[in-house]
């Protein structure tokens, strides 16, 4: 059974680094993209940006590029989100997603719980 | 990139059909048939009901359906339940600067 869990809740100060995991499990990590999603208090869903662990090959909305960095250790079975000095602006629930491909039948067909984040100083 | 465009809300009482749209571009929506649709209660992680644009995941209910004519996609939900009751995404492939995905604001559906 495929699952990915993700790392527990964080509460960080403006200016800090933070860097939040989505470890996959039940399927061949390195042959299917993961994908990070953001939701502010409230709000939608925001596409942040995806990574193939088997190449490294990674993607990223143009609002989110040069903010984050997304990253993978495949011995592990595990993706990362990282921020280097974060802003209270990125308090928000941040999930993984795993997408099959991303040429053709592009789907997030199974989801990480999610991981909160909270910046406040 | 702008995100692909919902309706705040739609609503309906249990039985009835009700359907939800999701505009976007020839540079997504009107490109691909890779429009998929996610549903999200209080508190969850969204979960996968359609996609590429029509096609249900293993487990869904046939009361869900999807369409797309030109730039817009609909997700149709017949007999509605009580449990429907909650926030609706629809996401489209795009090439637009880049090779990835956009989301749609989301729809609240409330079961009357």
């Amino acid at each position: 059974e495929v699952h990915l869990v993700q790392s527990g809740a964080e509460v960080t100060k403006p200016g800090e680094s933070l860097k939040i995991s989505c470890k996959g499990s039940g399927y061949d990590f390195d042959s299917y993209w993961i994908g990070w999603v953001r939701q502010m208090p409230g709000k939608g869903l925001e596409w942040m940006g995806v990574i193939y662990p088997r190449d490294s090959d990674t993607r990223y909305s143009p609002s989110f590029q040069g903010q984050v960095i997304i990253s993978v250790d495949i011995p592990i079975s595990t993706a990362y989100l990282q921020w280097n000095s974060l802003t209270a602006s990125d308090t928000a629930i941040y999930y993984c997603a795993r997408y099959p491909s991303m040429v053709r039948g592009v789907m997030a067909d199974y989801w990480g719980q999610g991981t909160l984040v909270t910046v406040s100083s | 990139q702008s995100a692909l465009t919902q309706p705040a809300s739609v609503s309906g009482s249990p039985g009835q059909s009700i359907t939800i749209s999701c505009t976007g571009t020839s540079s997504d929506v009107g490109a691909y048939n890779y429009v998929s649709w996610y549903q999200q209660h209080p508190g969850k992680a969204p979960k996968l009901m359609i996609y590429d644009v029509n096609n249900r995941p293993s487990g869904i209910s046939n009361r869900f359906s999807g369409s797309k004519s030109g730039n817009t996609a609909s997700l149709t939900i017949s007999g509605l339940r009580a449990e429907d009751e909650a926030d609706y995404y629809c996401s489209s492939y795009t090439t637009t600067n880049t090779l990835g995905v956009l989301f749609g604001g989301g729809t609240k559906l409330t079961v009357l």
